[in-house]
């Protein structure tokens, strides 16, 4: 079975710029999250899609949305970007919201 | 809020040591509980996982972890830990009245041989 996945696995973007990260869960997964990992942060919770719709935000500004396609796979778009977005940013899936979540390879995203 | 808090930042022990993790959350009512763990250069992977029933739970690689829920805690522990058990670990809950899931800020564990 394959696990989850993300593209790309390294971004690099100037300040200002637009950076769209992707992710394609597991098969039969209809939850999808997205995580910001900052060096010495840990996990801070993004966003929750299910069934297409965005069900839950953490406290990030505007600027970081996203979206859930019809096969389950989301888009995560970060606009305006700042030099303190620069972190690894994980995508995770779960079959129901409340089971556990399964995470992807994360991409790396670099802001100059 | 809600919230998950990890007691140690970075522990470090001698092979064949034995392990515990603090982990404690805030009230919320009903909780899902999870223990990952990230081994250098490789993606977050479930250790083991609570939702009912007997509070000690068992995982992969001989882990454990015993729910506490009058203390709000989900210790991880391992009785004899190995170099290659070097990696972070992180708690994680979800609140069940609104399926939040947070995760604390981790610990990383550095094992000598």
């Amino acid at each position: 079975e394959a696990g989850v996945t993300q593209s790309p696995t390294h971004l690099i973007k100037t300040r200002g710029q637009q950076a769209t990260l992707r992710c394609s869960p597991i098969s039969g997964h209809t939850s999808v999250y997205w995580y910001q990992q900052a060096l010495g942060l840990g996990l801070q919770f993004l966003l929750w899609y299910d069934e297409g719709e965005e069900r839950n935000r953490g406290n990030f500004p505007p600027r970081f949305s996203g979206r859930q396609f019809p096969n389950y796979s989301s888009e995560l778009n970060v606009n305006a970007l700042e030099l303190e977005d620069s972190a690894l940013y994980l995508c995770a899936s779960s079959f129901k919201a409340t089971y556990e979540q399964y995470f992807g390879p994360g991409t790396r995203l670099t802001v100059t | 809020a809600q919230s998950v808090s990890q007691h140690n930042h970075h522990v470090i022990l001698s092979e064949a040591a034995s392990l515990e993790l603090g982990c404690n959350y805030s009230y919320g009512g009903t909780v899902n509980l999870f223990w990952y763990v990230q081994y250098p250069g490789q993606h977050l992977q479930l250790l083991l996982k609570y939702f009912s029933g007997d509070p000690l739970v068992k995982g992969i690689k001989g882990f454990e972890a015993e729910f506490i829920k009058s203390k709000f805690s989900f210790n991880l522990r391992k009785p004899s830990v190995q170099w290659s058990d070097t990696a972070e670990y992180f708690c994680a809950v979800k609140f069940r009245d609104n399926n939040d899931m947070r995760f604390g800020a981790g610990t990383r564990l550095t094992v000598k041989p």
